[in-house]
């Protein structure tokens, strides 16, 4: 079956821009979660959302929000980009929220800000 | 909150060498999960632990999972350069919220 698509896969974007960044889950799958990966910081967790509900939240500020479509798919936004927003964007799903829940992870999709 | 930290950070090893990653959190955890990232890849999960020390092997690779479900440990016997990635643990607390450590990267030198 198809894993986890990500779109754009790189996009480069000037600051003060705003940006959405799209997931599409494995089929079936119900969960969906974002993180932002860079050098320094490791996979930092932002958000994730089960059943068009957000679920969890880490600690980014409000310029970085998301959403989920009734068919699983889901799209995180940044506004007003900062150049440390540069990073790259992975987006994993999950067959449920449940504690056992194996995380298949996209290809991503890296963002530039300049 | 919960906070997942993992040593080291680097560890370039010569082929044949044995290797360990360490992962502690700041909480106990309900299970833990490895990932592994291949350079300019994305993240593969690996393998997931849940009982108190529980030992996992895949291979050349050894997972454990320490008695107070705050630690855990990767080992991977004789490297090869097959090997070479970034090692990522992930522990998932009560709340479902899977927290990754930042990750230790393997170089392996033929």
């Amino acid at each position: 079956k198809a894993g986890v698509t990500q779109t754009p896969r790189y996009l480069i974007k000037t600051r003060g821009q705003q940006v959405t960044l799209s997931c599409s889950p494995i089929s079936g799958h119900r969960s969906v979660s974002w993180y932002q990966q860079t050098p320094g910081q490791g996979l930092q967790f932002l958000f994730e959302y089960f059943s068009e509900t957000q679920r969890n939240k880490g600690n980014f500020p409000g310029r970085f929000s998301g959403r989920q479509f009734s068919n699983s798919r889901s799209e995180m936004n940044v506004s007003t980009l900062e150049l440390g927003d540069s990073a790259l964007y992975l987006c994993a799903s999950s067959y449920s929220q449940g504690f056992s829940a194996e995380a298949f992870f996209g290809q991503g999709t890296r963002l530039t800000v300049v | 909150g919960q906070q997942v930290m993992q040593i080291p950070q680097y560890q370039h090893v010569q082929e044949g060498e044995d290797f360990t990653t360490y992962c502690n959190s700041s909480t106990t955890l309900s299970n833990i999960q490895w990932y592994k990232q291949r350079p300019g890849g994305h993240p593969v999960f690996l393998i997931q632990l849940v009982k108190s020390g529980e030992v996992k092997k895949q291979k050349r690779l050894t997972f454990q999972f320490g008695e107070a479900k705050k630690n855990s440990s990767l080992h991977i016997t004789a490297t090869q350069t097959t090997d070479v990635g970034t090692y990522f643990c992930a522990g998932r607390g009560s709340n479902y919220k899977l927290t990754f450590g930042k990750g230790t990267l393997l170089t392996v030198n033929p």
